[in-house]
């Protein structure tokens, strides 16, 4: 069975400064990864995802994350944040089917 | 714009009742994905459809159903509601499989009363 676990609920950053939000994952089988955004009120878009290939995912918005297969985690990092990015993210790990974390609200300090 | 409209954006009924949420996916894509969303239990996975077959199953339960139609658009059927079903449904649609990108819609905030 396949599972994500986000450890942190809330992440305050102040505006222009770096932000990592931790993933870390266990499934059995193949290793598909994902990173959503829900801004408030609007459904889940997605920021990147991994499939197979270069470890360093580059997504939108400024977005990368790392797929570490020996950590099992795939963490997401913005080098300088903005108020936008004030939103909820969701690491979701895949074969069948998508199980998702349990999201990590971002909160951009001003 | 995601692409995938979702109907109705509110639903409030009293528990027992029945209600069916509607969903369109993007155009071309082939699979209709169904999540809750509550605050208590977060982003749940229930049901995937691809090209009108049940493809995957999550924590659905037993009073809810989905269906796709042959013109790829799904419906959410909730019944003997529960104070507990209140919670944000979303679709989300994708090319064929999971490992392609979900496009998700709006969502529909349904409250059992």
């Amino acid at each position: 069975a396949q599972s994500v676990t986000q450890l942190d609920s809330q992440v305050p950053v102040f505006e222009e400064a770096p932000v990592e939000l931790r993933c870390n994952y266990s499934s059995s089988v193949s290793v598909y990864l994902f990173w959503y955004v829900q801004y408030p009120n609007q459904g889940l878009q997605l920021l990147l995802k991994y499939l197979s290939g270069s470890t360093l995912v580059k997504g939108i918005n400024g977005f990368e994350a790392e797929f570490n297969k020996s950590q099992t985690s795939f963490h997401l990092r913005k080098p300088s944040v903005h108020i936008s990015d004030t939103a909820e993210y969701f690491c979701a790990v895949s074969d069948q089917k998508v199980t998702f974390g349990t999201g990590t609200k971002l909160q951009v300090i001003p | 714009d995601s692409g995938v409209t979702q109907t109705p954006k509110h639903l409030i009924t009293a528990t027992g009742q029945r209600v069916t949420l509607r969903c369109s996916p993007r155009s071309g894509d082939l699979s209709v994905y169904w999540y809750q969303q509550s605050l208590d239990q977060g982003l749940q996975f229930l049901i995937q459809y691809y090209n009108g077959e049940e493809r995957a199953k999550g924590n659905i339960l037993e009073r809810f159903s989905a269906q796709q139609f042959p013109d790829l658009h799904s419906e959410l059927n909730l019944s003997s509601l529960e104070l507990g079903d209140s919670a944000l449904y979303f679709c989300a649609s994708s090319a064929s499989t999971s490992i392609d990108t979900q496009y998700f819609g709006p969502g529909t905030r349904l409250t059992v009363l």
